[in-house]
C-alpha cells in the first residue's frame, strides 16, 4: 500500500551546521504533513506542519518544504544544536480521509556532534 | 497544565499474561489515540476513542487487543495472552477536538 518513507535513516552533523531531513511520500491524496521530533525514551513532539496548498512554512529555526510534483517533504533545521539530536518523523493525513489518523514514516536519526 | 500521562512506563510480561496500559489525556481533551511503535519503525495507528466510544479501531488487531475510554478515569489499552511479537512501545495521544495530537511518553512493553 501507499506509505510515507524517508531517504536517509541517519544523519550526523556538526553543531552550528544546518540539517536537512528528507521524506518521500507516495500517497498523492495526502494533503497535510507534520514533522515530529522524538527524543530517546519520549513520545513524539510536534515540530511543524504544512498543508498541501503551501510550498514552504517557517518556524523557529525550522523550515518545512513541500514539493508535490515529486512527492517530497523536507525539514531544515538552522544552526543545529546538540539538543536537536533525536529521531525525526514525517507523518501525513489523507485528504477526505479520517483527519485524525496519522501515517508515520520510519524516521531519521539526527546526531549533532559538539 | 500537565501533559499526556501514561503508566506504567515500562512493563514486563511473560507470554500468556495480560498487559494493561493506561493513558490520562491532557486536561480538557476528550479524544484519545493509541499507536504502536516497533523498534526502528514509525508509529502505527491502532485506535481512536472519545469518551465511552470507540470511533475507529481499524488499526488494532481483532484478537487479544481491546481499548476503552470510560466516562471517568484513564483510557486503557488491554492486551490479553501476550506474545513476544507484542513487545513494542505503545504511545497514547490526546487532542481537544480531533486536531493536533499531543503524545505521552509511552509504555514500553517487553514480553519474555
Amino acid at each position: 500500500g501507499e506509505s510515507v518513507g524517508l531517504h536517509l535513516p541517519t544523519l550526523s552533523v556538526q553543531e552550528g551546521d544546518n540539517s536537512i531531513i528528507n521524506c518521500a511520500y507516495s500517497n498523492s491524496a495526502s494533503d497535510y504533513f507534520i514533522w515530529y521530533k522524538q527524543e530517546s525514551g519520549k513520545g513524539p513532539q510536534f515540530i511543524i506542519d504544512i498543508r498541501s496548498n503551501m510550498d514552504k512554512r517557517q518556524g523557529q529555526r525550522v523550515t518545512v518544504l513541500l514539493n508535490k510534483t515529486v512527492k517530497h517533504l523536507s525539514l531544515q533545521i538552522a544552526a543545529t544544536q546538540p539538543g536537536d539530536s533525536a529521531v525525526y518523523f514525517c507523518a501525513e493525513k489523507e485528504r477526505g480521509g479520517s483527519n485524525y489518523k496519522l501515517t508515520f514514516g520510519k524516521g531519521t536519526l539526527l546526531t549533532v556532534n559538539p | 497544565n500537565a501533559g499526556v500521562m501514561q503508566n506504567p512506563r515500562h512493563l514486563v510480561r511473560r507470554r500468556g499474561q495480560e498487559a494493561r496500559l493506561r493513558c490520562s489525556p491532557m486536561k480538557g481533551h476528550s479524544h484519545v489515540y493509541w499507536y504502536r511503535q516497533l523498534p526502528e519503525e514509525g508509529l502505527k495507528f491502532m485506535v481512536y476513542l472519545q469518551k465511552e466510544n470507540i470511533i475507529d479501531e481499524s488499526g488494532m488487531p481483532k484478537e487479544r487487543f481491546s481499548a476503552e475510554f470510560p466516562k471517568e478515569g484513564p483510557s486503557i489499552l488491554r492486551i490479553q495472552q501476550v506474545v513476544r511479537g507484542d513487545s513494542a512501545a505503545y504511545f497514547c495521544a490526546s487532542s481537544p477536538a480531533g486536531n493536533e495530537q499531543f503524545f505521552g511518553p509511552g509504555t514500553r512493553l517487553t514480553v519474555l
